[in-house]
């Protein structure tokens, strides 16, 4: 069966500092793959989506970066941290029906 | 671009049935699918209506009109572990509505 590992879980990280999140799935080959933050109590943004190695689609301009060296690993990045930036951050792989959400990272940038 | 709408918070009683709406707006439409989250973690999966009809599994069921842009998440036998915030989502890129909190009351 598929699954999709996220980490850390937890992260808190000062202005200016550099962030990696990264997520990998297992059971499936070429996903579709997602990244989105949640504020608290809102809804989830769309952030950037991959639908192969080396194809990022941004979503919305922002602090944030994706990469994706590996089939199955897809990276968010950012040079400098903001404030804003932080929030509850998923990773998802997607099928044609359903997304699969990792456990999530939750960010406070201080 | 693509927007979807739900109700921001509905509250229904212990037993009951409660309807939550979504309309969307969006180009290249390929279906609607519907997500559980509960505080603290992540969305789970509920359900997805590609054609327009009724989808049922177990006590949950969504309902998709394609004419009308519109879909809705029935939810029957309401249990208080029902209480949580429920998403629509439109595919093919998959765009998730705000999200619709659902109080229960015993």
């Amino acid at each position: 069966s598929q699954t999709i590992h996220q980490w850390p879980a937890t992260l808190v990280q000062p202005v200016g500092s550099p962030l990696s999140l990264e997520c990998t799935v297992e059971g499936t080959s070429n996903p579709n793959l997602y990244w989105y933050r949640q504020a608290a109590g809102r809804g989830l943004q769309l952030l950037f989506y991959s639908v192969g190695i080396g194809q990022i689609s941004s979503e919305v301009p922002q602090n944030l970066s994706a990469s994706r060296p590996q089939d199955r690993q897809f990276i968010l990045s950012s040079k400098k941290l903001l404030l804003s930036d932080s929030g509850f951050y998923l990773c998802a792989w997607a099928s044609r029906y359903e997304a699969f959400f990792g456990q999530g990272t939750r960010l406070t940038v201080v | 671009g693509q927007s979807l709408e739900q109700p921001s918070e509905v509250t229904a009683v212990e037993g009951a049935i409660v309807q939550i709406n979504c309309t969307y707006q969006t180009s290249g439409f390929y279906g609607l699918s519907w997500y559980q989250q509960h505080d603290g973690g992540a969305p789970t999966f509920l359900s997805y209506n590609g054609l327009d009809g009724l989808e049922e599994t177990g006590r949950f069921s969504s309902f998709l009109s394609r004419s009308d842009s519109y879909g809705y998440l029935l939810l029957q036998e309401l249990q208080m572990k029902d209480s949580a915030s429920y998403f629509c989502a439109v595919h093919d890129k998959i765009i998730f509505g705000k999200g619709t909190r659902l109080h229960i009351l015993p």
